[in-house]
């Protein structure tokens, strides 16, 4: 059973430009949230997808962005990029609380985002 | 809202030494509590979890944990530690049966000395 896997793991972009992470949630999960970790701090929550719709987010600007699809895996896109957008972005997969969600999440190994 | 701070940014404890990670919480409803662990350049993994029951939590790796409702913390102990156990360890909260958001803290690193 494959867990979450994400791509790319590693990124390098300048100021300005845009980027497209991918994200498969674990096999069963409907449930999709992004959190960006910037070094030596904690998972910041940006957003979080259920049914093809984003039901929560964090306190991120508009160029964060996001999809998901309807195999439930999902894109984060972050537009005009800055340098403090560098960070390790990380994908979790869980359960709903109709599917006997309990708070649990599935951690991809991330991709890190480097802006110069 | 919900918040948890973790209260030591870097613990350094010697092998087969005991060790407790210090968390917070700040909630006024119910909630579940994590901790997750970090290894380098790694995800994060689920240690141990609480939604209700006996306030003694067992997990992964021989580490516990014990949520004190009226000091609001849920502190992580492990007895003996190993070097295999070096990493960020992460807090984190929940409002109980709710499709939220989990909130982490900031993490505690655990530096074990030889």
């Amino acid at each position: 059973d494959a867990g979450v896997t994400q791509s790319p793991t590693h990124l390098i972009k300048t100021r300005g430009q845009q980027v497209t992470l991918r994200c498969s949630p674990k096999s069963g999960h409907d449930t999709v949230s992004w959190y960006q970790q910037a070094l030596g701090q904690g998972p910041q929550f940006i957003f979080q997808y259920y049914e093809e719709e984003e039901r929560q987010r964090g306190n991120f600007p508009d160029r964060f962005s996001g999809h998901q699809f309807p195999n439930y895996s999902s894109e984060l896109n972050v537009n005009a990029l800055l340098l403090g957008d560098s960070a390790l972005y990380l994908c979790a997969s869980s359960l709903s609380a109709g599917r006997g969600y309990t708070g649990e999440l599935f951690f991809g190994e991330g991709s890190r985002l480097t802006v110069l | 809202a919900q918040s948890v701070t973790q209260l030591d940014s870097q613990v350094p404890v010697f092998e087969e030494a005991p060790v407790e990670l210090r968390c917070n919480y700040s909630s006024s409803v119910s909630v579940y509590l994590f901790w997750y662990v970090q290894y380098p350049n790694q995800g994060l993994q689920l240690l141990l979890k609480y939604l209700s029951g006996s306030t003694l939590v067992k997990g992964i790796n021989g580490f516990e944990a014990e949520f004190n409702k009226s000091q609001t913390s849920f502190h992580l102990r492990k007895p003996s530690v190993h070097i295999s156990d070096t990493a960020e360890y992460f807090c984190a909260v929940i409002l109980a049966n709710r499709d939220d958001k989990i909130i982490f803290g900031k993490g505690t690193r655990l530096h074990i000395l030889p």
